[in-house]
């Protein structure tokens, strides 16, 4: 498997402009988180989903955040309007978990690096 | 919910030495406490785990160690080279079926030659 990938590695993009991030979970994980990392805050989970429903988005910062997952294949982030302190490092990890089996390892994709101007 | 706390933000030794870095939690139920290694302009990537069944787990020069009662846990670097310079994260969860990680802050290591 190639492992969790994402799209793009890099944007940059102006302020008011609506972003996309995409990510493509392992084959047969269905689990699927979003993080945001930035120096100040490191790494922040967004959203979670199971089984392509989302289970926890308190940490979406706002509404201008919104994740969705039509398949189990395929994940969206998008910004709208993106602004300046949008800017940070998103990254998208899969699991697969089962009710009453032990966690197991996350894994994380390469990341996208959004500037926001 | 859960807070977890590292210590150092920064760690700089030699080549050869032991590097310790060290994690607190705050949920008592978390029972899943994994360890990421983060390399420049990469996604954090797993190097070792621990459960809360066990005090203590170790993979040829990486070990982590873990007490409950305290509520803390620690990755213990031995032997360090150039190339485990990066970025360390814990984390801890519970042991449910919708069960996410809480990471901490991160350490940067530097190990120099």
């Amino acid at each position: 498997d190639a492992g969790v990938i994402q799209s793009p590695r890099h944007e940059v993009t102006e302020m008011g402009q609506e972003v996309t991030l995409r990510c493509k979970p392992i084959s047969g994980h269905n689990s699927l988180f979003w993080y945001r990392q930035t120096m100040m805050r490191g790494l922040e989970l967004l959203i979670y989903f199971n089984n392509n429903v989302p289970i926890d988005d308190s940490g979406m910062p706002e509404d201008r955040f919104s994740a969705k997952m039509p398949n189990a294949s395929f994940s969206t982030l998008k910004i709208q309007p993106s602004e300046p302190r949008d800017s940070a490092v998103y990254f998208c990890a899969s699991l697969k978990v089962s009710r009453g089996q032990r966690n197991t390892e996350a894994f994380f994709g390469q990341g996208t690096r959004l500037t926001v101007v | 919910g859960e807070n977890v706390e590292q210590h150092p933000s920064t760690l700089s030794v030699q080549e050869g030495d032991s590097a310790v870095i060290k994690c607190t939690y705050s949920d008592s139920a978390s029972n899943y406490f994994p360890w990421y290694k983060q390399e420049l302009g990469k996604g954090p990537q797993l190097i070792i785990d621990i459960r809360s069944n066990v005090g203590e787990k170790k993979d040829q020069r990486i070990a982590v160690t873990l007490n409950k009662t305290a509520k803390h846990f620690s990755l213990h670097i031995t032997e360090t080279q150039p190339e485990d310079s990066a970025v360390y994260f814990c984390a801890a969860s519970r042991n449910s079926g919708y069960s996410t990680l809480t990471f901490g802050k991160g350490t940067m290591l530097l190990v120099s030659p």
